[in-house]
């Protein structure tokens, strides 16, 4: 199966808000409401900070959000902060038991 | 807290199978509410699933990795295992094992990784 598509990279100023995009196809995202979200610092291992398109775990600040339309799901981060600067990658059930990954965005805070 | 280590040798030859085991305390394997999964990431790169097991044994493999990969689990230990088998240096990665919930399949907690590199 295809990876998910997501950009390079993105940034944006300290306070302001960015969104990530993550475009699959009508058998992942667009068939699925099981998109995930993760947070990676270099040399870490992923964070789960989105699951089942908009739900957030205990502990993720409220500043982090998940959306879905179609096949392209998204995750925005408002009010940036320098530790939100990290590796984001999505994931999404693939059906026939598989799951894919995006290939990461990398988001810098300016 | 759940936790997961990973461990395996970090060098491995060539043509050569792989060998790991994920070790999780603060939760039994044996829990129907979970699979257990291996991830991997090549330096630089994104992350890639290999594959998870269920309590029971059923397994469900990436299908570009399938004929290589096999996972066990040993319940009386607390542990899972992933073997592949017939390695490159394409798969020198980081290997991630973690927890992932059954039916949404996201992965709430994960081991911090372990380093293989395939190599003569």
């Amino acid at each position: 199966q295809s990876a998910l598509t997501q950009p390079p990279s993105a940034s944006g100023s300290r306070g302001q808000s960015v969104t990530i995009s993550c475009t699959g196809t009508s058998s992942d995202i667009g068939d699925y409401n099981y998109v995930s979200w993760y947070q990676q610092h270099p040399g870490k291992a992923p964070k789960l900070i989105i699951y089942e398109v908009n739900k957030r775990p205990s502990g993720v600040p409220d500043r982090f959000s998940g959306s879905k339309s179609g096949n392209t799901a998204s995750l925005s981060v408002s009010g940036l902060q320098a530790e939100d600067e990290a590796d984001y990658y999505c994931s999404s059930y693939a059906g026939n038991n598989n799951v894919v990954f995006g290939g990461g965005t990398e988001l810098t805070v300016l | 807290q759940v936790q997961l280590h990973e461990s395996g040798p970090g060098l491995v030859k060539p043509s050569q199978t792989l060998s790991l085991t994920c070790t999780v305390s603060g939760d039994s394997i044996s829990t129907d509410s979970y699979y257990w999964s291996w991830i991997r990431q090549p330096a630089g790169k994104g992350l890639e699933w290999i594959g998870r097991i269920y309590p029971t044994g059923t397994t469900n493999y990436n299908p570009s990795l399938n004929s290589r990969v096999t996972m066990s689990l040993d319940t009386s230990k607390n542990q899972f295992f992933l073997e592949l088998s017939s390695v490159t240096a394409a798969d020198t990665a980081v290997y991630f094992c973690a927890r992932t919930i059954v039916v949404p399949y996201y992965f709430d907690f994960w081991g911090q990784g372990t380093l293989v590199t395939v190599s003569s």
